[in-house]
């Protein structure tokens, strides 16, 4: 089992959907949180950093984190075109600055 | 603020041949800086973990003759691809941590590196 499993989609949705993104892991000693953007031949981005269960919302952007269930979330209200792109979960441990990837999901914001 | 900036950020190469990769954090100092590579509709690879001042960690499978990395400063890193073959044709990607940051896992990007190995 991998550690961190993510439907690589693809997703494609109207423009002003609501977009459900989510990823599960599988050690339970995973503490931190994050979701990257990228788009298309660009490095990541750093949308989002959690560390607790719970919702933490910036703007369009809520992620949602379900420890008991390891089970990670990055909602977008609205979504824009700009918003196409792929979306990476990310997770460590500890001090730990070494990040586990899920595969990313590409999403399509339809005008 | 925050900015990592990496180049080239293309590159085509003839078979034999090596390049050089620069990683720089533009307003702030790295104490680690991690190189990844990116095959296409693929998750981002660590290939290996460089502190200022000491030898690089490479993860298991990546060739540490192959892929040379040195982070003689706090503010720049970089990764040599010595002679590339087309295999090795990949988007090679830098992240650096903040020195005193306290967030673990929190790095910022370079914009990446299409390296071409013809």
């Amino acid at each position: 089992q991998k550690e961190v499993e993510q439907d690589p989609g693809p997703l494609s949705v109207p423009e002003g959907a609501i977009v459900s993104l989510n990823c599960t892991y599988s050690n339970s000693a995973f503490q931190y949180f994050m979701w990257y953007r990228q788009y298309s031949r660009k490095g990541p981005e750093l949308l989002m950093y959690t560390y607790s269960s719970g919702n933490k919302e910036d703007g369009r952007f809520t992620a949602q984190v379900d420890k008991s269930s390891k089970y990670i979330s990055l909602f977008i209200r609205d979504s824009q075109p700009s918003d196409s792109a792929t979306y990476l979960c990310a997770i460590t441990w500890g001090s730990n600055y070494k990040l586990t990837f899920g595969k990313g999901t590409l999403l399509t914001v339809n005008p | 603020g925050a900015v990592v900036s990496q180049h080239p950020s293309r590159v085509i190469c003839k078979s034999g041949t090596s390049v050089k990769i620069e990683c720089r954090s533009l307003d702030f100092q790295a104490t680690t800086m991690f190189w990844y590579r990116q095959f296409p509709k693929q998750s981002l690879m660590l290939m290996a973990t460089s502190n200022e001042g000491s030898k690089a960690t490479y993860e298991q499978g990546v060739e540490k003759d192959k892929f040379l990395i040195n982070h003689a400063s706090l503010t720049l890193s970089t990764l040599t691809v010595t002679s590339a073959h087309p295999e090795d044709s990949s988007f090679y990607i830098c992240s650096a941590r903040m020195l005193g940051g306290r967030e673990p896992g929190k790095l910022f990007f370079g914009s990446g590196t299409q390296l071409s190995v013809l």
